[in-house]
């Protein structure tokens, strides 16, 4: 168990819509990184907060957005969503910002957009 | 354009024998490589890391190889046992100086060891 939690397990919806995944951080860490793994793709990295701002953005599409709450929790919102959306989402935490800090690894939550 | 490559997407290897997975990047810019291993329903879990200024790195029974000049690292597990099947990713970064805190993942290669 890596401490962080991410809810829910798994997300069915349609195209079209729009769907919220939350990721808690292992306790005292300051940041947050998500990540998207579509089949037979490595994890491609999203965006990452630390302690409440945006420090890094990978190739999120603008249909995605995300934000780390005052307790450090995070949310990763998915609007407009299409076929090609469907992926399991991880989200990671560590303890500072850089990238010498180990990354922990929620269990994730797959996404399947029918 | 993928930067990070591993070729292989599975390898099978006896128990108690040495378990080698490779990975290639393209990036002459990253100063920092990681391994993960992901078990089934499971998030990744890091293993094992390696600086650029270093060409071998050890823990316990993993080691970590750096080519810079070929860009190529590669994993070995002496002796491989069965709890170690698993998906093996490799990730990168040019962040190691602070410039980023991207990873850059590759697709992974699944390791079967036999009992």
């Amino acid at each position: 168990d890596s401490g962080v939690t991410q809810t829910p397990k798994h997300l069915i919806t349609a195209t079209g819509q729009r769907v919220t995944l939350r990721c808690s951080p292992r306790s005292g860490d300051l940041s947050v990184y998500w990540y998207q793994q579509s089949l037979d793709q490595g994890l491609q990295f999203l965006i990452q907060y630390y302690n409440g701002e945006e420090r890094a953005k990978g190739n999120i599409l603008e249909r995605f957005s995300a934000q780390q709450f005052p307790d450090l929790h995070s949310e990763l919102n998915l609007s407009s969503l299409e076929l090609g959306d469907s992926a399991l989402y991880f989200c990671a935490s560590s303890g500072g910002g850089t990238i010498k800090e180990t990354q922990y690894f929620g269990p994730g939550t797959r996404l399947l957009v029918l | 354009d993928q930067q990070v490559k591993q070729n292989s997407p599975s390898l099978s290897v006896q128990e108690g024998r040495i378990s080698i997975l490779n990975c290639d990047y393209t990036n002459s810019m990253f100063d920092y490589f990681l391994w993960y291993k992901k078990y089934p329903a499971e998030g990744p879990t890091f293993l094992i890391s390696i600086s650029s200024i270093k060409d071998k790195n050890e823990d316990g029974r993993f080691t970590v190889f750096l080519n810079k000049s070929a860009k190529h690292l590669s994993l070995h597990i002496v002796p491989s046992q069965p709890g170690d099947s698993a998906v093996y990713f490799c990730a990168a970064s040019d962040g190691y100086g602070g410039a980023t805190n991207k990873l850059i993942f590759g697709t992974g290669t699944l390791l079967a060891v036999q009992p």
